[in-house]
């Protein structure tokens, strides 16, 4: 174990549906990330919280909704989504030491196909 | 944008042979850490190496970097079937996050 719980661990869903994943972790951290991983592709990252503000959003659609209630908890609502979004969903977090590039505890993903 | 480059994308070896595993990457970086990934599962972090490294050495893993090539690599001695899985590179080009390659697949069978 990680650390960090995500939750579902599968979902599927249709295009108009509207669902959440919810990550939280048990570490203390107090950065939070949401990475996305497609077949044959790099991990993408999609946001970062830092101390529960938003400091990264990577170009990413406005189908995907962060919030980060607190330093433990992050969700991603996801909205109208398209059969191109089916990945695995990675949450991680770290420490937040101010080092640049700081070591990443993952979950275990939500794995999300959108029919 | 993508900040490590693996190569080779995949690697098939038997158990007890040494796995090499190289990384490339495009711009200047505080760290570079290397990561582990079961089919399906989160990434676990394995090893980190400071810009002022050159090696470092962790139970059988051992990474290199060279800062002058913009490269490094890992290699894990003495695989194991345990060691299946793939293998991720990563450094902070800006920031604090990690930017990532796709992977080097390892297989190790018996």
């Amino acid at each position: 174990e990680t650390g960090v719980t995500q939750t579902p661990r599968h979902l599927v869903m249709g295009m108009t549906n509207k669902k959440s994943l919810k990550c939280e972790q048990h570490l203390g951290h107090n950065a939070m990330y949401w990475y996305k991983q497609s077949a044959k592709k790099p991990l993408e990252l999609m946001f970062v919280y830092n101390f529960k503000e938003q400091t990264e959003n990577n170009s990413v659609p406005s189908r995907f909704s962060p919030e980060c209630p607190n330093s433990s908890h992050l969700f991603l609502h996801l909205h109208t989504l398209q059969p191109e979004d089916s990945a695995l969903y990675l949450c991680a977090s770290s420490q937040r030491t101010g080092e640049i590039g700081e070591k990443l505890f993952f979950g275990s993903g939500t794995q999300l196909s959108v029919l | 944008s993508q900040q490590g480059e693996e190569d080779p994308q995949a690697l098939s070896i038997q158990e007890g042979e040494n796995a090499t595993m190289n990384c490339s990457y495009k711009t200047s970086i505080n760290n570079l850490q290397w990561y582990r990934q079961n089919s399906g599962r989160g990434l676990v972090h394995l090893i980190l190496i400071r810009s002022n490294e050159r090696e470092k050495h962790s139970g059988r893993l051992r990474v290199t970097l060279d800062t002058s090539k913009k490269s490094s690599s890992l290699l894990i001695t003495a695989s194991r079937a345990a060691d299946t899985a793939s293998y991720f590179c990563a450094g902070a080009l800006s920031g604090y996050a990690l930017n990532f390659g796709k992977g080097t697949s390892l297989l190790v069978t018996p």
